[in-house]
């Protein structure tokens, strides 16, 4: 266990429709990222962020955004879903500054399913 | 793209040989970091090496890098069933004005049959 919960752990829904999931960081720590994991597109970071402001931004989409609140917990919004943001979505976090230096704790991430 | 490369893609072993995994980059890095991912699971950090170093152990895990070559390999030592798993090398570069980006490779399944 790594200390790090994403909810729900499963989402099925249709496309066009708007889902948020959500992230809790391991106790302490300040840094969040978000990543997608697919089939054909293997994993990508989508976006980190540091004691609530954006630090670094990878291939996410328009459509997605993402936010990290005062507790620290963070959501990523996906909005007018199509078929191929299917994925599984992780979360991960770690202590430092977030340039990718210090080692990431990954969440079980969130299966999405888009019909 | 800066995306690493992992060679073989696929690799079975029987229990006690050693593995050996490949991963290629493109340009200049920050660092290279190897991460462990049990089916359908979250990733595991095994290790990472920074662009002045050039060998890194933690256990039975050994990693090399080269950045004359812009690669890294990653030798697990004295295989176990419980080492199958997904393999993937992750790239760390600057992007300019003090932001970093991280990449991932496509991954090496490994197979250890007991």
């Amino acid at each position: 266990d790594s200390g790090v919960t994403q909810t729900p752990k499963h989402l099925i829904t249709a496309t066009g429709q708007r889902v948020t999931l959500r992230c809790s960081p391991r106790s302490g720590d300040l840094s969040v990222y978000w990543y997608q994991q697919s089939l054909d597109q293997g994993l990508q970071f989508l976006i980190q962020y540091y004691n609530g402001e954006e630090r670094a931004k990878g291939n996410i989409l328009e459509r997605f955004s993402a936010q990290q609140f005062p507790d620290l917990h963070s959501e990523l919004n996906l909005s007018s879903l199509e078929l191929g943001d299917s994925a599984l979505y992780f979360c991960a976090s770690s202590t430092g500054t977030g340039r990718f230096t210090d080692t990431q704790y990954f969440g079980p991430g969130t299966r999405l399913t888009v019909l | 793209s800066q995306q690493g490369e992992e060679d073989p893609q696929a690799l079975s072993i029987q229990e006690g040989e050693n593995a050996t995994m490949n991963c290629s980059y493109k340009t200049s890095i920050n660092n290279l970091q190897w991460y462990r991912q049990n089916s359908g699971r979250g990733l595991v950090h095994l290790i990472l090496i920074r662009s002045n170093e050039r060998e890194k152990h933690s256990g039975r895990l050994r990693v090399t890098l080269d950045t004359s070559k812009k690669s890294s390999s990653l030798l697990i030592t004295a295989s176990r069933a419980a080492d199958t798993a997904s393999y993937f090398c992750a790239t760390v570069y600057s992007s300019g004005a003090g932001s970093y980006q991280l990449t991932f490779g496509k991954g090496t399944k490994l197979s250890v049959i007991p």
